[in-house]
């Protein structure tokens, strides 16, 4: 079964623009989030995370939401900037255990 | 610091081939990890070492072996590649159990 869920395969926005890429979760002992970004052929490179006593993270023009209710997290970019484009991925994990549990990935392109 | 590195960087195999892919890390990190990444499907988690000396499984650990052979050196094994292990190869590591994740550029193996 899919623990973390990231339903949309791609996202497209306009440079300046807003981005928001979310992430759905089942496993409600999951107490600690991130997301990561890869370019093509490189490894994953950390962007944020976020703490499930946390309903708000922000770093520069990212930011990440966690609504626990819903089991669900977003990634909010902005503005956009083409550099931007890459796949990110949403990842979770117990903070008494020590491994990762990977969304599918969401592929944002921002056009100029 | 080199970080994490990973060889070779792409390898063609034929199926029933062996090989073993390499992974080394100069950051101190305590846990290691492999994940395979798949179209569609993220980062699936292979095998795990915790710490030096230990190995666990992950999600998709069959057909692969792995060794913890010091602190430094994380290997992976394919002991009969078969073409279902197609795929992009990364390895991983992390200092502290909450500590972010870093990768490598990852190994692209095709299995024919």
């Amino acid at each position: 079964d899919q623990q973390v869920k990231q339903n949309s395969p791609s996202l497209s926005v306009q440079e300046g623009r807003i981005s928001i890429l979310n992430c759905d979760y089942t496993n409600s002992m999951f107490d600690y989030f991130l997301w990561y970004k890869k370019y093509p052929a490189e490894g994953p490179t950390f962007l944020i995370s976020i703490s499930s006593i946390k309903d708000k993270n922000e770093d520069g023009r990212f930011t990440v939401f966690l609504n626990k209710s819903a089991k669900h997290l977003s990634l909010h970019i902005v503005p956009s900037q083409p550099g931007d484009s890459a796949v990110y991925f949403c990842a979770a994990e117990e903070t008494s255990g020590s491994r990762l549990t990977f969304g599918e990935g969401t592929q944002l392109t921002v056009n100029p | 610091n080199a970080g994490v590195t990973q060889t070779p960087k792409f390898q063609v195999l034929k199926t029933g081939q062996s090989m073993t892919l390499q992974c080394a890390q100069d950051m101190n990190h305590n846990s290691m990890y492999w994940y395979r990444q798949d179209p569609g499907m993220g980062l699936r988690l292979i095998y795990y070492s915790a710490s030096e000396g230990t190995t666990d499984k992950g999600e998709v650990p069959n057909g692969y072996n792995v060794s913890r052979l010091n602190k430094r050196e994380f290997s992976l094994r394919l002991e009969s590649a078969a073409p279902s292990q197609t795929s992009v190869y990364f390895c991983a590591g992390r200092t502290g159990t909450t500590d972010t994740q870093y990768f490598g550029p990852g190994t692209r193996l095709t299995v024919l």
